[in-house]
């Protein structure tokens, strides 16, 4: 079975800061990843995919995510926050060579505020 | 370029009253179709996929109910909404097995 734990329900950070947001997966086969992010009231929208080719995987709106295997994490980061990067954000996983249907496992999402 | 629409984009129902939510995508064949529940502070929760035609699986029990009448058309439907359906649906397509897109979601609250 596979897994997604996001450490930190909340996090808070100042405009111009450095945004960190940590993913920490567990499966019995290497995964896909990847970070969805979710205005209020809205749907999910794909930030950034990890499917085995760079580790390092540059996404939408200034976020990066580095996967790293021996860490089992997947964190997303963006250099300097914008106060329109204030949103929930949820990190996913897929089994590689699952089954057609491909099902998601979603983390529990990270809250993202951003201070002026 | 594929779009996914979800409606009514909100829906207030009594506790009993069947419900019915409706999602189209467009440009795109045959694609897998999933429906999510968001209740408050709970996460997403996988409620039924479908990789065809009238080919759908139910992830957990409940009093809901799924349909794929036509290949780009998911349905989720109730008999008798219960309080605990309140959240918010997506509905979500994918054209490979990995990455998923969302619609713009259904808010449904029951009272």
């Amino acid at each position: 079975a596979q897994s997604v734990t996001q450490l930190g329900s909340h996090v808070s950070v100042s405009e111009g800061a450095l945004v960190l947001l940590r993913c920490n997966y567990s499966s019995s086969v290497p995964p896909y990843l990847f970070w969805y992010v979710q205005y209020p009231n809205q749907g999910l929208q794909l930030l950034l995919k990890y499917t085995s080719a760079a580790t390092l995987v540059k996404g939408i709106n200034g976020f990066e995510a580095e996967f790293k295997k021996s860490e089992t994490s997947f964190h997303l980061t963006k250099p300097s926050a914008h106060m329109s990067d204030a949103a929930e954000y949820f990190c996913a996983v897929s089994r590689k060579g699952g089954t057609s249907y491909g099902k998601l496992t979603f983390g529990q999402g990270t809250i993202l505020t951003v201070h002026p | 370029s594929q779009t996914i629409h979800q409606w009514p984009a909100t829906l207030v129902q009594p506790v009993g009253s069947p419900l019915s939510l409706e999602c189209t995508v467009e440009g795109t064949s045959n694609p897998n179709l999933y429906w999510y529940r968001q209740a408050a502070g709970r996460g997403l929760q996988l409620l039924f996929y479908s990789i065809g035609i009238d080919q759908i699986s139910s992830e957990v029990p409940q009093n809901l109910s799924a349909s794929r009448p036509q290949d780009r058309q998911f349905i989720l439907s109730s008999k008798k909404l219960l309080l605990s359906d309140s959240g918010f649906y997506l509905c979500a397509w994918s054209a490979s097995p990995y990455e998923q897109y969302f619609g713009p979601g259904t808010r449904l609250t029951v009272t």
